[in-house]
């Protein structure tokens, strides 16, 4: 089963602060997601990817497959950004896929 | 769309009660997927079905637990008999196709006394 750890649990900033939070998986994986969710709960799929780099907006997501390694970045952070931020990383065995190994979050607070 | 749609939003029920959580996927997804979410364990994957199909249930706690997908925009996720450590949020999402991009409903909150 892939270990999936994330960095830093919590993490409060200054608006406009630039935000990096870090996700580390234990075995190779095939694809990993970054979610987001809200306050209220409601969870939103922020990026996935496999590798190389994507952004959206103010949003960047790199990985390191070499490494194990995925980041998520937030340029020019708002108070609306504050969220908890899920890594999920997708595994495959040789059956198929071994469904999604979520890490605990990062609990992300923007002051204004 | 309207989204993933959850019912009911919320759940309180006493230990021992069936409890059917119920999802409707975003139309022309082929996969859904079930969750749970607690303080303790974070997010879990439950089941996925593929085209109406269980593909994987290894997440599912126990044999309490049952998911059904009788139809392409509706799903059943029962637990019978409930007990207090069921409290949790469950979550439906959906996506076109497989562990790609996932759409997440609104959860339902269950409280088991």
């Amino acid at each position: 089963k892939n270990e999936v750890e994330q960095s830093p649990q919590n993490l409060t900033a200054q608006e406009g602060e630039f935000i990096t939070i870090n996700c580390s998986y234990s075995v190779g994986i095939s694809a990993l997601h970054w979610l987001q969710q809200h306050p209220g709960g409601g969870i939103v799929s922020l990026f996935m990817l496999s590798s190389g780099k994507k952004k959206h907006g103010r949003l960047i997501a790199t990985i390191n497959i070499q490494e194990k390694h995925s980041s998520l970045h937030i340029t020019a952070s708002h108070p609306r950004d504050s969220a908890v931020y899920i890594c999920a990383v997708l595994s495959y065995s040789g059956g198929g896929a071994d469904g999604l190994t979520f890490g605990k979050g990062t609990h992300l607070i923007i002051q204004p | 769309d309207a989204g993933v749609i959850q019912s009911p939003r919320h759940e309180v029920t006493e230990m021992g009660q069936e409890v059917t959580l119920r999802c409707k996927p975003i139309s022309g997804h082929n996969s859904l997927f079930w969750y749970r979410q607690t303080m303790m364990r974070g997010l879990e994957l439950l089941i996925y079905f593929n085209n109406n199909v269980p593909i994987d249930d290894s997440g599912m706690p126990e044999d309490r637990f049952s998911a059904k997908m009788p139809n392409a925009s509706f799903s059943t996720l029962k637990i019978q008999p409930s007990e207090p450590r069921d409290s949790a949020v469950y979550f439906c999402a959906s996506s076109l196709e497989g562990f790609g991009e996932q759409y997440f409903g609104p959860g339902t909150r269950l409280t088991v006394t």
